[in-house]
Protein backbone atom coordinates (compact mmCIF):
# COMPACT_ATOMS: atom_id res chain seq x y z
CA UNK A 1 0.00 0.00 0.00
CA UNK A 2 1.27 3.73 -0.76
CA UNK A 3 2.50 5.27 2.08
CA UNK A 4 4.63 8.83 3.38
CA UNK A 5 6.49 8.16 6.53
CA UNK A 6 8.13 10.97 7.94
CA UNK A 7 10.42 9.75 11.00
CA UNK A 8 11.12 12.97 12.84
CA UNK A 9 7.82 14.16 14.91
CA UNK A 10 9.31 17.39 16.20
CA UNK A 11 12.73 19.12 15.44
CA UNK A 12 14.12 22.32 16.92
CA UNK A 13 16.50 24.49 15.38
CA UNK A 14 18.46 27.76 15.81
CA UNK A 15 17.49 30.58 13.77
CA UNK A 16 20.02 31.10 10.79
CA UNK A 17 20.85 27.08 10.93
CA UNK A 18 20.31 24.96 8.00
CA UNK A 19 17.41 22.42 8.43
CA UNK A 20 16.69 18.66 6.28
CA UNK A 21 13.18 17.40 7.33
CA UNK A 22 13.03 14.05 5.98
CA UNK A 23 10.40 11.96 3.96
CA UNK A 24 10.05 8.14 2.73
CA UNK A 25 7.66 7.08 0.40
CA UNK A 26 6.26 3.46 -0.51
CA UNK A 27 4.77 3.62 -4.16
CA UNK A 28 5.05 1.15 -6.57
CA UNK A 29 4.79 3.36 -9.79
CA UNK A 30 6.13 6.91 -10.67
CA UNK A 31 5.62 8.81 -7.85
CA UNK A 32 4.54 12.19 -7.75
CA UNK A 33 5.62 13.83 -4.49
CA UNK A 34 4.79 17.35 -2.77
CA UNK A 35 5.68 19.32 0.33
CA UNK A 36 3.16 21.56 2.16
CA UNK A 37 3.50 23.25 5.05
CA UNK A 38 0.72 24.27 7.45
CA UNK A 39 0.47 27.69 10.13
CA UNK A 40 -1.91 27.53 12.94
CA UNK A 41 -5.16 28.69 11.61
CA UNK A 42 -3.82 28.50 8.31
CA UNK A 43 -4.77 26.36 5.15
CA UNK A 44 -1.89 24.06 3.83
CA UNK A 45 0.58 25.76 1.33
CA UNK A 46 2.32 24.26 -1.20
CA UNK A 47 5.94 24.38 -1.21
CA UNK A 48 7.33 22.43 -3.68
CA UNK A 49 6.19 19.47 -5.91
CA UNK A 50 8.13 16.57 -8.05
CA UNK A 51 6.94 15.37 -11.06
CA UNK A 52 9.51 14.43 -12.93
CA UNK A 53 13.15 15.61 -14.30
CA UNK A 54 15.82 17.00 -12.57
CA UNK A 55 15.88 15.59 -9.07
CA UNK A 56 16.06 19.05 -7.47
CA UNK A 57 13.56 20.97 -7.28
CA UNK A 58 13.28 24.37 -5.76
CA UNK A 59 10.18 25.91 -4.00
CA UNK A 60 8.98 28.72 -2.11
CA UNK A 61 10.35 30.43 0.82
CA UNK A 62 14.05 29.27 -0.21
CA UNK A 63 12.83 25.60 0.17
CA UNK A 64 14.13 22.62 -1.99
CA UNK A 65 13.97 19.28 -2.09
CA UNK A 66 15.70 16.29 -3.44
CA UNK A 67 14.10 13.10 -4.76
CA UNK A 68 16.53 10.28 -4.78
CA UNK A 69 14.68 6.77 -5.72
CA UNK A 70 17.23 4.46 -4.73
CA UNK A 71 16.47 5.34 -0.91
CA UNK A 72 12.59 6.23 -1.50
CA UNK A 73 13.10 9.45 -0.10
CA UNK A 74 12.29 13.40 -0.70
CA UNK A 75 13.80 15.45 1.92
CA UNK A 76 13.14 18.88 2.56
CA UNK A 77 15.72 21.23 2.76
CA UNK A 78 16.76 25.34 3.54
CA UNK A 79 19.66 26.32 4.20
CA UNK A 80 19.05 29.21 6.77
CA UNK A 81 16.31 28.76 9.13
CA UNK A 82 13.82 32.27 9.89
CA UNK A 83 11.98 32.21 12.61
CA UNK A 84 8.81 32.90 10.33
CA UNK A 85 9.67 29.20 8.88
CA UNK A 86 8.20 27.72 12.61
CA UNK A 87 5.41 25.47 11.40
CA UNK A 88 4.03 22.34 10.60
CA UNK A 89 5.31 20.10 7.51
CA UNK A 90 3.71 17.68 5.21
CA UNK A 91 5.26 15.57 3.00
CA UNK A 92 2.82 13.66 0.38
CA UNK A 93 2.48 11.61 -2.39
CA UNK A 94 -0.31 11.48 -5.38
CA UNK A 95 -2.11 8.74 -6.17
CA UNK A 96 -4.71 8.78 -8.49
CA UNK A 97 -6.76 11.29 -7.37
CA UNK A 98 -6.03 11.41 -4.00
CA UNK A 99 -3.20 12.96 -1.84
CA UNK A 100 -1.71 10.38 0.93
CA UNK A 101 -0.08 12.52 3.79
CA UNK A 102 2.61 11.71 6.65
CA UNK A 103 1.94 12.36 9.29
CA UNK A 104 3.96 15.66 9.63
CA UNK A 105 7.12 16.95 11.12
CA UNK A 106 6.66 20.47 13.95
CA UNK A 107 9.67 22.93 13.31
CA UNK A 108 10.12 24.89 16.06
CA UNK A 109 13.03 27.69 15.49
CA UNK A 110 14.65 29.56 18.69
CA UNK A 111 15.97 32.67 17.91
CA UNK B 1 -7.90 34.28 -7.27
CA UNK B 2 -9.82 34.70 -3.52
CA UNK B 3 -8.39 30.93 -2.99
CA UNK B 4 -9.99 28.50 -1.01
CA UNK B 5 -13.13 29.38 1.19
CA UNK B 6 -14.83 27.36 4.02
CA UNK B 7 -17.40 28.00 6.30
CA UNK B 8 -17.76 27.82 9.20
CA UNK B 9 -13.92 28.11 10.83
CA UNK B 10 -15.15 26.89 13.64
CA UNK B 11 -18.21 24.55 14.83
CA UNK B 12 -19.42 23.14 18.53
CA UNK B 13 -22.05 20.73 18.54
CA UNK B 14 -23.59 18.03 20.72
CA UNK B 15 -23.60 14.52 19.96
CA UNK B 16 -26.00 13.76 17.97
CA UNK B 17 -26.48 16.22 16.19
CA UNK B 18 -26.09 17.19 12.39
CA UNK B 19 -23.74 19.29 10.73
CA UNK B 20 -22.90 21.13 7.80
CA UNK B 21 -20.08 22.47 6.24
CA UNK B 22 -19.18 24.30 2.81
CA UNK B 23 -16.47 24.53 0.61
CA UNK B 24 -16.00 27.44 -1.99
CA UNK B 25 -13.64 26.32 -4.77
CA UNK B 26 -10.99 28.50 -6.14
CA UNK B 27 -13.16 29.81 -9.53
CA UNK B 28 -13.10 27.64 -12.79
CA UNK B 29 -11.23 24.32 -10.31
CA UNK B 30 -13.11 20.99 -11.91
CA UNK B 31 -11.53 19.26 -9.28
CA UNK B 32 -12.99 19.42 -5.05
CA UNK B 33 -11.46 17.34 -2.32
CA UNK B 34 -12.29 16.51 1.23
CA UNK B 35 -9.97 15.71 4.01
CA UNK B 36 -9.82 15.37 7.31
CA UNK B 37 -7.00 16.05 10.18
CA UNK B 38 -6.77 14.75 13.60
CA UNK B 39 -4.66 16.03 15.98
CA UNK B 40 -1.14 14.87 15.43
CA UNK B 41 -1.72 13.38 12.11
CA UNK B 42 -1.62 14.18 8.24
CA UNK B 43 -5.08 15.09 6.13
CA UNK B 44 -6.55 11.77 4.91
CA UNK B 45 -8.77 11.73 2.59
CA UNK B 46 -12.68 11.78 2.34
CA UNK B 47 -14.45 11.87 -0.66
CA UNK B 48 -13.24 13.98 -4.17
CA UNK B 49 -15.49 15.85 -6.79
CA UNK B 50 -14.74 16.07 -10.99
CA UNK B 51 -17.19 18.81 -11.64
CA UNK B 52 -20.88 17.69 -10.09
CA UNK B 53 -19.58 13.98 -9.80
CA UNK B 54 -18.28 12.18 -6.84
CA UNK B 55 -15.93 10.24 -8.21
CA UNK B 56 -14.34 8.41 -4.85
CA UNK B 57 -15.21 8.18 -1.53
CA UNK B 58 -12.93 6.51 1.22
CA UNK B 59 -13.41 3.87 3.67
CA UNK B 60 -13.28 6.45 6.42
CA UNK B 61 -17.04 8.50 4.59
CA UNK B 62 -19.53 6.09 6.95
CA UNK B 63 -22.69 6.04 6.07
CA UNK B 64 -23.43 9.18 8.24
CA UNK B 65 -21.47 11.77 5.83
CA UNK B 66 -22.57 12.46 2.75
CA UNK B 67 -21.12 15.17 0.61
CA UNK B 68 -22.65 16.91 -2.67
CA UNK B 69 -21.46 19.58 -5.13
CA UNK B 70 -24.43 20.37 -7.32
CA UNK B 71 -23.82 22.27 -10.36
CA UNK B 72 -19.86 21.74 -10.21
CA UNK B 73 -19.51 24.87 -7.76
CA UNK B 74 -19.85 24.80 -4.36
CA UNK B 75 -19.68 21.84 -1.62
CA UNK B 76 -21.19 20.77 1.28
CA UNK B 77 -20.13 18.33 3.64
CA UNK B 78 -23.17 16.59 6.45
CA UNK B 79 -22.19 14.76 9.52
CA UNK B 80 -25.73 13.23 10.06
CA UNK B 81 -25.40 12.16 14.15
CA UNK B 82 -22.50 13.27 15.42
CA UNK B 83 -20.48 11.31 17.58
CA UNK B 84 -17.29 12.49 19.58
CA UNK B 85 -14.96 10.71 17.20
CA UNK B 86 -15.19 13.07 14.09
CA UNK B 87 -13.91 15.94 15.80
CA UNK B 88 -11.07 17.00 13.82
CA UNK B 89 -10.12 19.73 11.08
CA UNK B 90 -12.24 19.18 8.21
CA UNK B 91 -10.16 20.80 4.92
CA UNK B 92 -11.40 21.10 1.29
CA UNK B 93 -8.89 21.35 -1.70
CA UNK B 94 -9.90 22.28 -5.10
CA UNK B 95 -7.23 21.87 -8.09
CA UNK B 96 -7.73 22.60 -12.04
CA UNK B 97 -5.77 19.64 -14.45
CA UNK B 98 -5.72 16.94 -16.86
CA UNK B 99 -4.66 13.98 -14.36
CA UNK B 100 -5.64 14.41 -10.65
CA UNK B 101 -2.44 12.80 -8.87
CA UNK B 102 -0.22 15.20 -10.59
CA UNK B 103 -2.23 18.37 -10.17
CA UNK B 104 -1.89 21.15 -7.22
CA UNK B 105 -4.41 20.62 -5.31
CA UNK B 106 -4.68 24.32 -3.22
CA UNK B 107 -6.33 23.78 0.56
CA UNK B 108 -8.59 25.98 2.27
CA UNK B 109 -8.12 26.90 5.82
CA UNK B 110 -10.55 23.74 7.24
CA UNK B 111 -13.41 23.87 9.19
CA UNK B 112 -12.50 22.86 13.25
CA UNK B 113 -15.11 21.13 14.37
CA UNK B 114 -15.86 19.81 17.86
CA UNK B 115 -18.45 16.95 19.04
CA UNK B 116 -19.26 17.48 22.79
Amino acid sequence: AQSVTQPDIHITVSEGASLELRCNYSYGATPYLFWYVQSPGQGLQLLLKYFSGDTLVQGIKGFEAEFKRSQSSFNLRKPSVHWSDAAEYFCAVGNTDKLIFGTGTRLQVFP
Amino acid sequence: DTGVSQDPRHKITKRGQNVTFRCDPISEHNRLYWYRQTLGQGPEFLTYFQNEAQLEKSRLLSDRFSAERPKGSFSTLEIQRTEQGDSAMYLCASSWGVTPHTDTQYFGPGTRLTVL
